[in-house]
């Protein structure tokens, strides 16, 4: 079955760096886009990149345009977001999600890593 | 990147029906079919409910059903059940981007 297992949340403070990692298993890694999405603490959740099946194309929210960067490793089956320069208002779980149709839906989430940064 | 513009709360009692609706732009929702929905129970991953307006993904009810009309995105529940209770998410393509909802509650009375 299709797993997504994030990692590399932790507590930093502002103006660090932080790389996450979400491991997938189950699927053919290679063949599917991938996202980040994160949920701010009482917030809905909000976008922060995708990256396509090959890691080619890169997209990003506005609010972390220039400072965030997707990238995955298909022969280690595993995606990555590098977070630079950290603000106080990053603070959020953050998901991978794995996309499957042409509207950038996502089909499957994992269960999230937690970033808080605070001084 | 404006949120797309869902109701904070709806409720209703089981076997009832619900609708939550989701207003953007035509830039997102009003240009592009490619409105989805997400049931999520705190504490865990997002559920994908509803895809390109209409579609659902196997597995889920045929309780569950999207429509669009113009700007506005509707999720309709029917035959309500406790385990519905959660947070729904609506989330539009829009030109290399995507922009989510800011989540409604939906509590089953």
């Amino acid at each position: 079955q299709v797993q997504l297992v994030e990692s590399g949340g932790d507590v930093v403070q502002p103006g660090r760096s932080l790389r996450l990692s979400c491991a997938a298993s189950g699927f053919t890694f290679s063949r599917h886009g991938m996202q980040w999405v994160r949920q701010a603490p009482g917030k809905g959740l909000d976008w922060v990149a995708a990256t396509s099946n090959d890691g080619s194309d890169k997209y990003y929210g506005d609010s972390v345009k220039g400072r965030f960067i997707i990238s995955r490793d298909n022969s280690k089956n595993t995606l990555y977001l590098q977070m630079n320069s950290l603000r106080v208002e990053d603070t959020a779980v953050y998901y991978c999600a794995k996309l499957f149709s042409s509207g950038w839906s996502a089909d499957y989430w994992g269960q999230g890593t937690l970033v808080t940064v605070s001084s | 990147q404006s949120a797309l513009t869902q109701p904070r709360s709806v409720s209703g009692s089981p076997g009832q029906s619900v609708t939550i609706s989701c207003t953007g732009t035509s830039s997102d929702v009003g240009g592009y079919d490619y409105v989805s929905w997400y049931q999520h129970h705190p504490g865990k991953a997002p559920q994908l409910i509803i895809y390109d307006v209409t579609e659902r993904p196997s597995g889920v009810p045929d309780r569950f059903s999207g429509s669009k009309s113009d700007n506005t995105a509707s999720l309709t529940i029917s035959g309500l059940q406790a385990e519905d209770e959660a947070d729904y998410h609506c989330c539009s393509y829009a030109d290399g981007s995507v922009r989510f909802g800011e989540g409604t509650k939906l509590t089953v009375l």
